[in-house]
């Protein structure tokens, strides 16, 4: 079955502190993978997303995500978090193929502590 | 000009009255999608269609019915609201077969039945 985990349901960060988020994904096909931030009452900003090519991927705010095929991971990652990264990760997956369409992770909530 | 435009972006309304919600994409995209996301922020496929021809029809109340007059645009119409309903809904449109292949996310409808 097609799914995507994201293990950590809520995540508690120092500010200036690093971040890892975690995502694993089973999929069919060759996986397209991103990460969504929405923060509170908002909609969905693409973070990064991966297709092919070299594994570490950079997205925007800083995030950068690195693809295991072998682990079936997309982890999202920072170096240093700062206090309006307070939000909601999704981890998605999907092909680039008629008839399919994205499959969302079940997010992790990230809190940021001064 | 928005990419993807959902209106409205708040409905309140009573049980049991029919409401449309409206999506258009300027992209030129060839597919487009309706997303449910619940109190627990997941975010689940309801429907998808491509070149107005219905292609993802998840398990969903036959209350709920998109209708795609062009690939343009693509409504949802929910019949008989229930209290259930209340979530945020959220379209999406991508084109199949892109080199930088992606999906573009409306703001989300709130819709709040009381």
């Amino acid at each position: 079955a097609q799914s995507v985990t994201q293990p950590d349901i809520h995540i508690t960060v120092s500010e200036g502190a690093s971040l890892e988020l975690r995502c694993n994904y089973s999929y069919g096909a060759t996986p397209y993978l991103f990460w969504y931030v929405q923060s509170p009452g908002q909609g969905l900003q693409l973070l990064l997303k991966y297709f092919s090519g070299d594994t570490l991927v950079q997205g925007i705010k800083g995030f950068e995500a690195e693809f295991k095929r072998s682990q079936s991971s997309f982890n999202l990652r920072k170096p240093s978090v700062h206090w309006s990264d307070a939000a909601e990760y999704f981890c998605a997956v999907g092909a680039n193929q008629a008839g399919t369409a994205l499959i969302f992770g079940k997010g992790t909530t990230l809190s940021v502590s001064s | 000009d928005t990419a993807v435009s959902q209106t409205p972006k708040y409905l309140v309304t009573q049980m049991g009255n029919d409401k449309s919600i409206k999506c258009e994409q300027n992209l030129g995209h060839d597919t487009m999608y309706w997303y449910k996301q619940d109190s627990k922020k997941f975010l689940k496929i309801m429907f998808s269609y491509n070149n107005k021809e219905l292609i993802i029809n998840e398990t969903v109340p036959n209350r709920f019915s998109p209708k795609s007059p062009d690939k343009a645009h693509l409504n949802l119409h929910i019949n008989s609201l229930e209290l259930g309903d209340s979530a945020v809904y959220f379209c999406a449109s991508s084109q199949t077969g892109a080199t930088n292949y992606g999906y573009t996310f409306g703001s989300g409808t709130r819709l709040t039945v009381v």
